[in-house]
Order: structure tokens, then C-alpha cells, then sequence
């Protein structure tokens, strides 16, 4: 069966600082990966999906990369991260092709000080 | 870019009753899809219902889909204390999916 892992469950971080979060995928070939952030209350914003290795897709303009090294491996990074960068970060796949669900992961809460 | 807009935002009813939630999109879609999250955790799906269906049934779950409307319904029957969460409808084209903010439903026991 499919999983998906993401790590860290919590960070908090200073203004300034770096920021990489991890998001594996078990179980699955050639997933479809997804980056989204929920600010408290509100609903999924999509920041970058990729179809495949070094393929990435940015939705919106900001100071977060994402990377996709293996095909079940995606990372979020940023520089230096904002006040405004606080939030649950979920990371998600589904199948190729599109037309299908989106399983996700159990997220990380980011808390940028 | 699709927006799922859900209406109303928060629900609180008695154990045993029906939860009814709407969403409305603005553009063509592929497929619209129901998730549920418990609090500070991730989505779990619960329905997709393509654009050519009108109504799909899944256990206690019932969604609608009026294309010509752009609208969708989801109805939680004879609710559970377990059913609180929020629900989020999204609407999926060019293999993305663009999500409502959601209703947080509470079921009191």
C-alpha cells in the first residue's frame, strides 16, 4: 500500500533563517507531487506541483523553491523565510494523469518567530 | 484559476442529524472531489464525482453536481460525534486541484 511521509510534524523558526521540509512517498511510481500551504481557518493554497524528476511547477510567486530529486522525494526550501511563511504545510500525491484523488500527508507546522 | 467556495463556513448540529454543505466554482471542471480534515491533520478524500455525473453515494455520504449551476452539495446522513471536522470541496482541472475554505462541522454527542 501507498504512504506518505512528511517531516518535520512541527518547526519553529526565526525570521531570516533557512527552511527545508521533506515529503517521501512510498508505494507508488511516477506520483504526481503537490506542495500546499493552509494559513489557520482558510483553505489549500497550491505553491508548486511536479509531474516528474526536476519538473516543478510554481503556482505562486514567493521566496519558496521546491525540488524534486528522486521521483519519490520532494522538498520545500526557502532562503529566508517570512513572518508571513507561517502555516500547515501539506504535501500530497495522486496518480499520473491527473482526473484522480490527492492523498496527503500529515503535514508540518511551520511558526516563523 | 477554479475556486471551490463552500457555503455555510461553520455547521454545529445534534448527533443523528443530516449535515448539508454547499460549494459553488466558477469555471469548467474535470471532476469535483469532497475531503475532510481533523484538526491539524491532513485531508482524507471522501468523494470524487466526475463532470458528466449528477449524484454519487458513498456509505452515509451523498454528493450532487449541477454543472449548469456550478454547484455541488455534500450530505452527511444521521451524523456522528466522529463526523466533526472541516470539509472541503475542490475542483480539479489541468491536473490541479483548487480547494474551497472549507466548513468546520460539529456534531454534538
Amino acid at each position: 500500500s501507498q504512504t506518505i511521509h512528511q517531516w518535520p510534524a512541527t518547526l519553529v523558526q526565526p525570521v531570516g533563517s533557512p527552511l527545508s521540509l521533506e515529503c517521501t512517498v512510498e508505494g507508488t511510481s511516477n506520483p504526481n507531487l503537490y506542495w500546499y500551504r493552509q494559513a489557520a481557518g482558510r483553505g489549500l493554497q497550491l505553491l508548486f506541483y511536479s509531474v516528474g524528476i526536476g519538473q516543478i511547477s510554481s503556482e505562486v510567486p514567493q521566496n519558496l523553491s521546491a525540488s524534486r530529486p528522486q521521483d519519490r522525494q520532494f522538498i520545500l526550501s526557502s532562503k529566508k523565510l517570512l513572518l508571513s511563511d507561517s502555516g500547515f504545510y501539506l504535501c500530497a500525491w495522486s496518480t499520473s494523469g491527473g482526473y484522480n484523488e490527492q492523498f496527503f500527508g500529515p503535514g508540518t507546522r511551520l511558526t516563523v518567530l | 484559476s477554479q475556486q471551490g467556495e463552500e457555503d455555510p463556513q461553520a455547521l454545529s448540529i445534534q448527533e443523528g442529524e443530516n449535515a448539508t454543505m454547499n460549494c459553488s466554482y466558477k469555471t469548467s471542471i474535470n471532476n469535483l472531489q469532497w475531503y475532510r480534515q481533523n484538526s491539524g491533520r491532513g485531508l482524507v478524500h471522501l468523494i470524487l464525482i466526475r463532470s458528466n455525473e449528477r449524484e454519487k453515494h458513498s456509505g452515509r455520504l451523498r454528493v450532487t453536481l449541477d454543472t449548469s449551476k456550478k454547484s455541488s452539495s455534500l450530505l452527511i446522513t444521521a451524523s456522528r460525534a466522529a463526523d466533526t471536522a472541516s470539509y472541503f470541496c475542490a475542483t480539479e482541472g489541468n491536473n490541479r486541484l483548487a480547494f474551497g475554505k472549507g466548513n468546520q462541522v460539529v456534531v454534538i454527542p
